[in-house]
């Protein structure tokens, strides 16, 4: 049963960079067919797509977000990450990991989700 | 804004059936996939590849697709079927992923 969770500060300050990690367990990033994903959700808004890495090590990213984003991933710890740079209250949302397959948009797995507040 | 179209709110009433639509440019190309997502939670995927379900998820849960429009059915809907449904998918020019706007589902 493969399980995500995400972890990181729940307040940002505007102008700096958020910085989460998502912990996976019972998967393997390099497993055929699957990739893992950022999805954020503003407070009463609907679901936007951050970026995606494949298993083979392809990167795509949101244009809009394109120029602040960065998912990286740690093999050895299970982990992957986000950071996203000089940051808005137009950020603040609920960040989402999740892992798919099939044709880049079916998402199984999701983590429960993090607070992130931008505001001084 | 975004590029996958769908109505805010849709209601019906207990053990009825009810559609829930989705349109956009990018499903031409592409199937959609079907979310469901409760008050505090994460969305929960429902339907993948127009019309398949995930283990665990009721067969009363259909989808389908014609054009730039997919549709999400609920056959007899039950009052745990009350939430927002999301729809997403690919889109390739660039690479990207686009979600609904989202449909707040009434059961009555």
């Amino acid at each position: 049963q493969l399980q995500l969770q995400e972890s990181g500060p729940g307040l940002v300050k505007p102008s700096e960079t958020l910085s989460l990690a998502c912990s996976v367990s019972g998967g393997s990033f390099s497993t055929t067919g699957h990739y893992w994903a950022w999805i954020r959700q503003p407070p009463g808004k609907g679901l936007e797509w951050i970026g995606s890495f494949y298993y083979n090590g392809t990167t795509y990213y949101n244009p809009p977000l394109r120029s602040r984003v960065f998912i990286s991933v740690d093999t050895s710890k299970n982990h992957f990450f986000l950071k996203l740079s000089s940051v808005t209250a137009a950020d603040t949302a609920v960040y989402y990991c999740a892992e798919g397959t099939g044709s880049g948009s079916n998402f199984n797995s999701w983590g429960q989700g993090t607070l992130v507040t931008v505001s001084s | 804004s975004s590029e996958l179209t769908q109505d805010p709110a849709v209601s019906v009433a207990l053990g009825q059936t009810v559609r829930i639509t989705c349109q956009g440019d990018s499903l031409r190309s592409y199937y959609a996939s079907w979310y469901q997502q409760k008050p505090g939670q994460a969305p929960v995927l429902v339907i993948y590849s127009k019309n398949n379900r995930p283990s665990g998820i009721p067969d009363r849960f259909s989808g389908s697709s014609s054009g730039t429009t997919a549709s999400l059915t609920i056959t007899g809907a039950q009052a745990e079927d009350e939430a927002d449904y999301y729809c997403n998918s690919r889109d390739s020019s660039p690479y990207r992923v686009v979600f609904g706007g989202g449909t707040k589902l009434t059961v009555l």
